[in-house]
């Protein structure tokens, strides 16, 4: 059974820098075809990927967002890592972790975590 | 980047009715690199198409998906009551991948 669960802060201030962790179980990233990706969702608003790690360390970004993200693994923790920099309150979102297998869609999700940005 | 159109933004139905959701990319998606989501309040979203036209594990029947190019459809044969929510399509053909602006599927 997949599971993935993002943890971290639920308020930054405006400057900062975020920092989530998708725990995941049920899989490994060491697999060939399996990666993990980021994907938020301002409230009310519609989903927004940000950036996708593939088993073999290879990463993609949000052309938009590339100069502020970075997205790392741990296989051995089966975690991965998103740090996003120089947060504005307009970055107040629920951010998800979900997993992919074969294709650059989404089969498993995490709850998502909600991250307000504010003063 | 390709952007996706999804129409309508808001759909009205009754329960054992026929709902067709569009999403229109502004450019060809290749392969049929293409997704269709539902998400209901407070939940993440749930996987229902990929490829296309193919449904993802557990997914009833009744939904399906179609297309290719710059037009796809998923359709839902019957509305059952769970079935009003949010719909979202993805393209992952291209990069960066991207989502559509969501339908939402109301009661009538």
């Amino acid at each position: 059974q997949i599971t993935l669960k993002e943890s971290g802060p639920t308020l930054v201030k405006p400057t900062q820098t975020l920092t989530l962790t998708c725990t995941f179980s049920g899989f490994s990233l060491s697999t060939s075809g399996v990666g993990v990706g980021w994907i938020r969702q301002p409230p009310g608003k519609a989903l927004e990927w940000l950036t996708l790690i593939y088993w073999n360390d290879d990463k993609r970004y949000s052309p938009s967002l590339k100069s502020r993200l970075t997205i790392t693994k741990d296989t051995s923790k089966n975690q991965v890592v998103l740090t996003m920099t120089n947060m504005d309150p307009v970055d107040t979102a629920t951010y998800y972790c979900a997993h992919r297998y074969s294709g650059n869609y989404y089969d498993y999700w995490g709850q998502g975590t909600l991250v307000t940005v504010s003063s | 980047e390709i952007v996706l159109t999804q129409s309508p933004g808001t759909l009205s139905l009754s329960p054992g009715e026929r709902a067709t959701l569009s999403c229109r990319a502004s450019q060809s998606v290749s392969s049929s690199y293409f997704a269709w989501y539902q998400q209901k309040p407070g939940q993440a979203p749930r996987l229902l198409i990929y490829a296309a036209s193919s449904r993802a594990t557990a997914i009833p029947d009744r939904f399906s998906g179609s297309g290719s190019g710059t037009d796809f459809t998923l359709t839902i044969s019957r509305l059952e009551p769970e079935d009003f929510a949010v719909y979202y399509c993805q393209q992952y053909g291209s990069s960066p991948q991207t989502f559509g602006q969501g339908t939402k599927l109301e009661i009538k």
